[in-house]
């Protein structure tokens, strides 16, 4: 009975590279949510997706960062030339269905830019 | 727009102490929910307790109760007894369903307990 699974656990990134980053939600669960977490805050709503759609990136940054939940294989959080205000802790949850269902957290990937 | 006030940054008891955390929330949904989290040392997220808006029960489970007060917009989180694996940050949580039916979660910037032995 696996959890949220997220990948890599730890992440160290030059200035101006990619991070990717992964979320594999619980067995029948097909709502996905990615937060992040700066430190010494809370979690902020970045994204919501659904199998193969984005439902609502209203907390995603316009630029740089992109989202995906394919049919097949894990959801990905992609940061591109990442800069240090990007160092973080990137945590994906995921429910059953999207209403009034609570929402499961992996253990998220900590994000270091160097 | 909704928001979770969590005033209380750092507490800190000596074991087998009991200890309130404190949560206060803003909505204009009539429905909602509400959580609380555990985050300890080793940074995963606990899930701990929803609580939905039509449901004012008081829960406790083992030595964690909480307390929900929609008069004054607060739920609370009581340790009993509280013990060193208690040290965490503890985060209080808030999501309105929306027009698309899904949930977006507001957290509290999180209290910070510290457990002494």
């Amino acid at each position: 009975n696996a959890g949220v699974m997220q990948n890599p656990r730890h992440l160290v990134r030059r200035r101006g590279q990619e991070a990717r980053l992964r979320c594999s939600p619980m067995k029948g669960h097909s709502h996905v949510y990615w937060y992040r977490q700066l430190p010494e805050e809370g979690l902020k709503f970045m994204v919501y997706l659904q199998k193969e759609n984005i439902i609502d990136e209203s907390g995603m940054p316009k630029e740089r960062f992109s989202a995906e939940f394919p049919k097949e294989g894990p959801s990905i959080l992609r940061i591109q030339q990442v800069v240090r205000g990007d160092s973080a802790a990137y945590f994906c949850a995921s429910s059953q269905r999207g209403q009034q269902e609570t929402q499961y957290f992996g253990p998220g990937t900590r994000l270091l830019v160097l | 727009a909704q928001k979770v006030t969590q005033a209380q940054t750092e507490i800190s008891v000596v074991e087998k102490e009991d200890v309130t955390l404190d949560c206060v929330y803003e909505t204009r949904d009539t429905t909602y929910y509400l959580f609380w989290y555990k985050q300890p040392p080793s940074g995963e997220l606990v899930f701990l307790i929803r609580r939905n808006s039509f449901d004012e029960q008081n829960e406790i489970s083992g030595r964690y109760s909480w307390n929900f007060q929609k008069s004054t917009s607060s739920f609370n989180f009581t340790i009993t007894a509280s013990q060193v694996v208690d040290s965490a940050v503890y985060f209080c949580a808030l999501s309105e369903a929306n027009s698309g039916g899904y949930q977006k979660v507001t957290f509290g910037t999180g209290t910070k307990l510290q457990v002494i032995p």
